[in-house]
């Protein structure tokens, strides 16, 4: 059992769509992390969210941690080919000092 | 600034076989964590290095090691290489100890077992 659920696990979409991705816990988290990879690449850092209902905004990607703090969202606006790739939400443990990741939402935007 | 680099990009080795992958972080930089990538189980921690001692570790068995240098470079090993452990390696520094510093990750190991 992932300690961090997202959906969808996949997501195949037109140019132009909205969409949104769910990163979900029944764990407390003091922030969390979101993550783009696209193949060949390491993850690269988007966003982290600390304050429970704090909002997020990165050009057409809003991001939102939830009030009680486990769960989050990532909501695409107008999506471009160039947004494709996997998007991983991921949280730190304290027991155990490391960062857990979600299994991830492959995204692919048709043009 | 340079970014994380590890070497190499790409490996096929086989079975019960060893492998060492290298991973330099960014300038500065002292942690330095480990993580696998598989699709079945996605990204797992491995370890994390700071100041060439291990500080944190994952849940994988004992063929898995590392160790980091005086410049922060950091290596690791899987020894007795099997089928499952094909997987992209990656790796990732900060600035200081602890997974909730921001982590930039490498362009990772791709690891064939055949």
């Amino acid at each position: 059992t992932q300690l961090l659920e997202q959906s969808p696990q996949f997501l195949s979409i037109q140019e132009g769509e909205n969409l949104t991705v769910y990163c979900n816990s029944s764990s407390v988290f003091s922030s969390l992390q979101w993550y783009r990879q696209e193949p060949g690449e390491g993850p690269v850092l988007l966003v982290t969210v600390v304050t429970g209902g704090e909002v997020k905004k990165l050009k057409r990607l809003t991001f939102q941690f939830g009030d009680a703090r486990k769960d989050s969202s990532l909501h695409i606006t107008a999506a471009q080919p160039g947004d494709t790739g996997l998007y991983l939400c991921a949280a730190y443990m304290e027991y155990g000092n490391k960062l857990v990741f979600g299994a991830g939402t492959i995204l692919r935007v048709k043009s | 600034k340079a970014g994380v680099t590890q070497t190499p990009r790409y490996l096929i080795k086989t079975r019960g076989q060893q492998v060492t992958l290298s991973c330099s972080p960014i300038s500065g930089h002292r942690s330095v964590s480990w993580y696998q990538q598989t699709p079945g189980q996605g990204l797992q921690f491995l370890f994390e290095y700071f100041s060439e001692t291990q500080r944190n570790k994952g849940n994988f068995p004992g063929r898995f090691s590392g160790r980091q240098f005086s410049n922060s470079r950091s290596e690791m090993n899987v020894s007795t290489l099997e089928l499952g452990d094909s997987a992209l390696y990656l790796c990732a520094s900060s600035l200081v100890l602890g997974s909730s510093d921001t982590q930039y990750f490498g362009p990772g190991t791709r690891l064939t077992v055949l």
